[in-house]
């Protein structure tokens, strides 16, 4: 079984577009992320929910708004889309809120604005 | 300007060799740890070091926390083909309750 999973694993839109990806996880952790990482390697963490509330929203701009209907779903819905949205986002997971537990991650969603 | 200064940013060696992996701060971590990510796929946690002057061994590999906690060293002992991945070192930030990603090392171990 999937521990961390994301849905899509690819996706191409144009510019202006808006587009949803999703992340469930089975471990019955309390605390999700997501994280952006670009065309360098560099993983950088946007989100961090608790137990359904927003505890870390790191600078991302307002175009960006993660959802999280309950603890083992935290979803990513991002408009008006920008050239420069294109990277890989990982959703992550740990037991506790702490960010030295351990993180989880999923597989990612490698997003590529045209 | 990066927390945390990963070096070196690329690394080719032959397997069998040594290698080691650097991971530079000037600021005070209460942990770190230590990734491990193949092509396609997330990372994976290798180690969290704790204590200033710890030292983890994970097989070939070996995991050192500076005594003043903020930096450490990744050593792998004779590589090996499948050690081939990019590591990230990640330091649990005491002011923001995040970690916080170094840019990563390639390495590339060639048979």
């Amino acid at each position: 079984d999937t521990a961390v999973s994301q849905t899509p694993k690819y996706l191409v839109t144009q510019m202006g577009n808006d587009k949803s990806i999703k992340c469930e996880q089975n471990l019955g952790h309390d605390t999700m992320y997501w994280y952006k990482q670009d065309s360098k390697k560099f993983l950088k963490i946007m989100f961090s929910y608790n137990n359904k509330e927003l505890i870390i929203n790191e600078t991302v701009p307002n175009r960006f708004s993660p959802k999280s209907p309950d603890k083992a779903h935290l979803n990513l819905h991002i408009n008006s889309l920008e050239l420069g949205d294109s990277a890989v986002y990982f959703c992550a997971s740990s037991q506790l809120i702490t960010s030295g537990d351990e993180q989880y991650f999923g597989p990612g969603t490698r997003l590529t604005v045209t | 300007t990066q927390l945390l200064e990963q070096s070196p940013q690329f690394l080719s060696i032959q397997e069998g060799e040594n290698l080691t992996v650097y991971c530079n701060s000037s600021s005070v971590f209460s942990s770190l740890q230590w990734y491990r990510q193949e092509p396609g796929e997330g990372p994976v946690l290798l180690v969290t070091v704790v204590t200033g002057g710890e030292v983890k061994k994970l097989k070939r590999l070996t995991f050192q926390f500076g005594d003043a906690r903020k930096d450490s060293s990744l050593h792998i002992t004779a590589a090996q083909t499948g050690d081939t991945g990019l590591y990230l070192c990640a330091g649990e930030w005491e002011y923001g309750n995040k970690l916080v990603f170094g840019a990563g090392t390639i390495l590339r171990v060639k048979s």
